[in-house]
Parts: structure tokens; sequence; C-alpha cells
């Protein structure tokens, strides 16, 4: 089955600077690969999403790249907000989303 | 609005015990999933339902079952829980069209098992 690896596990970073997260897959007909966010105590929901023909994806300060050969995804955080500070999970889709384990975002003020 | 919901929403229960989780959903999807969460874990899947007459178990289904009483409705038991069943547990729903698979989550059950 996919295998989703997530990094980094914790992510601190200053209000205003950029966060990135990285995720790899294992299963190469994996075709869809969405992220969420899950602020504390609430459940995850979708902020972005990619399939595999589609190599970036920008949604205001949120983007998503994926690398099919070297499968892996990454998302990018531009211009960090404190509501920003949350888990944020990585998927991957070939019948059904496999998830990674992860990143706690700490947007510090 | 159409929307995932979940009873209870936490549970305290003693090894040993039978419990059942409830998920209902007013979106229309036929797919649907049950998730477990623990810290630094992720959400893993226990067991998913594409439709009515579909069951399939997850990566961790061992000591739980589920039944797809209807489209709209999807539980999970734990026959004899034991403490390392203590997590949040969430409901989700996915359409059956298109190649997305985007899932809705219910607000989450927390389980604590003594």
């Amino acid at each position: 089955g996919e295998n989703v690896e997530q990094h980094p596990s914790t992510l601190s970073v200053q209000e205003g600077d950029s966060a990135v997260i990285k995720c790899t897959y294992s299963d190469s007909a994996s075709n869809y690969f969405p992220w969420y966010k899950q602020e504390l105590g609430k459940r995850p929901q979708l902020i972005i999403d990619i399939r595999s023909n589609v190599g970036e994806k920008k949604d205001q300060r949120i983007a998503v790249t994926l690398n099919k050969t070297a499968k892996h995804f990454s998302l990018h955080i531009t211009e960090t907000q404190p509501e920003d500070s949350a888990v944020y999970f990585c998927a991957a889709n070939d019948y059904k989303l496999s998830f990674g384990a992860g990143t706690t975002v700490t947007v510090r003020a | 609005d159409a929307d995932v919901t979940q009873t209870p929403r936490n549970r305290i229960t003693k090894t040993g015990k039978r419990i059942m989780l409830e998920c209902s959903q007013t979106k229309g999807h036929d797919r649907m999933y049950w998730y477990r969460q623990d810290p630094g874990l992720g959400l893993r899947l226990i067991y998913y339902s594409f439709d009515v007459k579909d069951i399939n178990k997850g990566e961790i289904s061992d000591g739980y079952s589920v039944s797809r009483q209807a489209q709209a409705k999807f539980s999970l038991s734990l026959e004899s829980a034991i403490p390392n069943q203590t997590a949040l547990y969430f409901c989700a729903t996915s359409d059956l069209g298109g190649d997305r698979n985007e899932q809705f989550f219910g607000p989450g059950t927390r389980l604590t098992v003594l």
C-alpha cells in the first residue's frame, strides 16, 4: 500500500516568514495529493490539493508543488500569520487517502 | 448546511466494554471512512465503505468492526475495548465522482479506555 512520509514534524516560524512542509510517497499510481489543516480541537479541513498532471498550484498565500519523478510534494505558506498555526497533513490518493504523520506549525508573533 | 456528525463526542469506558461510535452525514456521499488520530502518527484508516454493500479493512482494523446501515450511516464498534484504543476517532465522507477524493470530516469522538 501507499506510504507517505512528512517532514518536519514541528515547525516554528516568525510571523511574516515562509513555512515549507515536505512529503514523499511510495506508490507511483497515486494521482491526487491534498493538504489538510487541523486547528486545535477542530476537524481536519482541506486547504489545497493538486492532481498528478499538474506541477504547481497556488491559492493566495498557499502553494503546492509536485515532482512525480521524485515522488515528492510540498506545501509552501508565505507571509505567515498567527492564524496559520495548526497541524498540517499531507496525503496521497490511489483509491483511498494515505496521510502523513502531520506537521505542527507555530507562528511566533 | 450538509454536514458530517458523530456521536458521542466524548466517551470514557473501561477495559473489556463494547463501544459503538456512530457517524451520520447529510452530504449525500457514497463513500465513508473511519480514522484514528494519535499524536505523532497522523490519521490512520480503520475501515472504509464505498457504498452500502461494500466494507473494506484499512491499515489498522484489528480490534474494530463496522456496520454501514444506510448510505448516510456508518458505525464503528470496539468489541472489547483496551487502553491502547484510547484516541481521537474521525468519520469522513467523500463523493464517488471525479478523480479527486476530497474528504469531509466529522467533529471527532474522543475515546478514553481505562
